[in-house]
């Protein structure tokens, strides 16, 4: 039992770059989320989803899509990163009956230059 | 504008002393919230909960209190303990909802 994965762990973009992270869960979760974490700040909820196929947007999605096509995956796509998306993105995942306790994976870094 | 404050960015404790972690909000619509824990290089984990209906939760050495009126919360940890060191993130919800806002962490050191 993984948990919650993350792929990359790190990853260094030029300005304009694209490029997918993905998030996997091997514990059945209904809902998994993507988060941001920058010095200074809380986690901020980029984007989540209750269920496969439907994705919903939180605080701060403008520049990032996501999709849900397994219940097991959810990935996080940047079109074309900036330099203001250098943050470390956090997936995680949470049973619908339980949904305040996530389950967090470990998180990637992600520089834009 | 920050919703949820954690106005000490660290925390110097005694090993076996009491821990306390503050956290305030400014939204009073703001009905659940929880306590995470985050080590180096790892993703947060959950500690504890506590709903608008109570002000007190316990779950072992940690205990969370709830000041409705002053829109605040506590984390107490006692005994502390060296593995205790970590980031603590307070975060909040209304309407039980899925959107956490996150306050910006405190560190924690436990001194043996």
């Amino acid at each position: 039992n993984a948990g919650v994965t993350q792929t990359p762990k790190f990853r260094v973009l030029k300005t304009g770059q694209s490029m997918t992270l993905l998030c996997a869960q091997d514990m059945n979760h209904e809902y998994m989320y993507w988060y941001r974490q920058d010095p200074g700040m809380g986690l901020r909820l980029i984007h989540y989803s209750v269920g496969e196929g439907t994705t919903a947007k939180g605080e701060v999605p403008d520049g990032y899509n996501v999709s849900r096509l397994k219940k097991q995956n959810f990935l996080l796509g940047l079109e074309s990163a900036a330099p203001s998306q250098t943050s470390v993105y956090f997936c995680a995942s949470s049973h619908t009956g339980q949904r305040y306790e996530q389950y967090f994976g470990p998180g990637t870094r992600l520089t834009v230059t | 504008d920050q919703q949820v404050k954690q106005n000490s960015p660290s925390l110097s404790v005694q090993e076996g002393r009491i821990s306390i972690l503050n956290c305030d909000y400014t939204n009073s619509m703001f009905d659940y919230f929880l306590w995470y824990k985050k080590y180096p290089a790892e993703g947060p984990t959950f500690l504890i909960s506590i709903s608008s209906i109570k002000d007190k939760n316990e779950d072992g050495r940690f205990t969370v209190f709830l000041n409705k009126s002053a829109k605040h919360l506590s984390l107490h940890i006692v005994p502390s303990q060296p593995g205790d060191s970590a980031v603590y993130f307070c975060a909040a919800s209304h309407n039980y909802g899925q959107n956490f806002v996150f306050g910006p962490g405190t560190r924690l050191s436990v001194l043996p």
